[in-house]
């Protein structure tokens, strides 16, 4: 069963902390998306991946397909980061399948 | 590039009222398009698929519906809604291997 885990489902840091949330995965994967629902509900596309790492201004996405794990990273986290971070898994040509989130919340 | 444009952002509807949530794309032709939906405290969950004009597939059997009038909207309906149908739904366009796919803003819906 394809199946995709996210670690922790909620996760509570001071402001400029480094943030790690995690997304493993059961099978091989084509691609992998790591999504940022804002709390209104909006959706941005934050990162693909299909291997090695990407970065972004403080955020950082790295993939190990070996292990079928990504993180997504967050250094010097501020409060405008508080939000449900999501990763999407595209397995072989089948469609996405969602992890269930991880809700970020960064305090002052 | 690719963009969606999904609306109305949130809605608010009565119990039996009907629905219609739409969705867009620019800079892409003949796209594969997708209905998503994440229920309170779940992942989101595919409704709908579509590969072309008049092409719709479903996932999974609801009080819902969807409809592919024109190559680049994509169309999710109700006749009418019940409260289990609130949550928040999201329209994706498969892209490229490149580029992936593409999502739009969301919509969250509250049957009151």
């Amino acid at each position: 069963k394809n199946e995709v885990e996210q670690s922790p489902q909620n996760l509570t840091a001071q402001e400029g902390e480094f943030i790690t949330i995690n997304c493993s995965y059961s099978v091989g994967i084509s691609a992998l998306h790591w999504l940022q629902q804002h709390p209104g509900g909006g959706i941005v596309s934050l990162f693909m991946l299909s291997s090695g790492k990407k970065k972004h201004g403080r955020l950082i996405a790295t993939i190990n397909i070996q292990e079928k794990h990504s993180s997504l990273h967050i250094t010097a986290s501020h409060p405008r980061d508080s939000a449900v971070y999501i990763c999407a898994v595209v397995f072989g040509n089948e469609k996405l399948t969602f992890g269930t989130g991880t809700r970020l919340t960064i305090i002052p | 590039s690719q963009t969606i444009h999904q609306w109305p952002a949130t809605l608010v509807q009565p119990v039996g009222s009907p629905l219609s949530l739409e969705c867009t794309v620019e800079g892409t032709s003949n796209p594969n398009l997708y209905w998503y939906r994440q229920a309170a405290g779940r992942g989101l969950q595919l409704l709908f698929y579509s590969v072309g004009i008049g092409q719709i597939s479903s996932e999974v059997p609801q009080n819902l519906s969807a409809s592919r009038p024109q190559d680049r909207q994509f169309i999710l309906s109700s006749k009418k809604l019940l409260l289990s149908d609130s949550g928040f739904y999201l329209c994706a366009l498969e892209g490229t291997k490149v580029y992936g796919y593409t999502f739009g803003s969301g919509t969250r819906l509250t049957v009151v």
